[in-house]
């Protein structure tokens, strides 16, 4: 249980173009949506935190407006990279936390997506 | 805010030996610590945690420790595997639904066949 899956699982774009990536928890619902980038050997970085039916909360030094999270859902995150260029290229990876029980403490992770910005 | 430190970052050991990963905590708000793996192109997979109620936890080759005092916490492999060559990142938080995880910066372990 606790499955959280992502898609697509790897994109390539044209710089300037919209990228859509979204995160969904399968089998159970999902009270917070965390989104990370990851650059090659390094640790995840926290862009944003979103909660189902209100705005997103973002970390410093991350443009609300070039990466737009919507979280329409107790199942559904999307992060949408607006005019991309190729040094938003990374790993983008989505985790969600539980509404309750006794696993809620955790953060269930997504498989990643791989963007690269040509 | 928190800070998760993480060492070593790199770690090499023969298959069968065991490996050890440490971190260390500022918050003493933190109370829940859990460790994830990352193979290469995927996402992190919890593979233990512990909670500050208690000081050791064991999942068969997989055992952490916790010392709240000190504010560090480790994980333990035993027998390792060429399998478990991985990244290996720990993490805490304040354990509320919703609240934050101060990851640390990773390891990254081979094991040796």
């Amino acid at each position: 249980g606790a499955v959280v899956s992502q898609h697509p699982s790897w994109v390539i774009c044209k710089s300037g173009t919209s990228v859509k990536i979204e995160c969904r928890s399968l089998d159970f619902q999902a009270t917070t949506m965390f989104w990370y980038r990851q650059f090659p050997k390094q640790s995840l970085m926290l862009m944003a935190t979103s909660n189902e039916g209100s705005k997103a909360t973002y970390e410093q030094g991350v443009e609300k407006d070039k990466f737009l999270i919507n979280h329409a859902s107790l199942t559904l995150s999307t992060l949408t990279v607006t005019s991309a260029h190729p040094e938003d290229s990374s790993f983008y990876i989505c985790s969600a936390t539980i509404i309750a029980g006794e696993r809620e403490n955790e953060q269930f992770f997504g498989p990643g997506t791989r963007l690269t910005v040509l | 805010g928190e800070n998760v430190e993480q060492h070593p970052s790199t770690l090499s050991v023969q298959e069968g030996d065991s490996a050890v990963i440490k971190c260390t905590y500022s918050d003493s708000a933190s109370n829940y610590f859990p460790w994830y793996k990352q193979e290469l192109g995927k996402g992190p997979q919890l593979i233990i945690d512990i909670r500050s109620n208690v000081g050791e936890k064991k999942d068969q080759r997989i055992a952490v420790t916790l010392n709240k005092t000190a504010k560090h916490f480790s994980l333990h492999i035993t027998e390792t595997q060429p399998e478990d060559s991985a990244v290996y990142f720990c993490a805490a938080s304040r354990g509320n639904t919703g609240n934050q995880f101060y990851f640390g910066t990773g390891t990254s372990l081979t094991v040796i066949p």
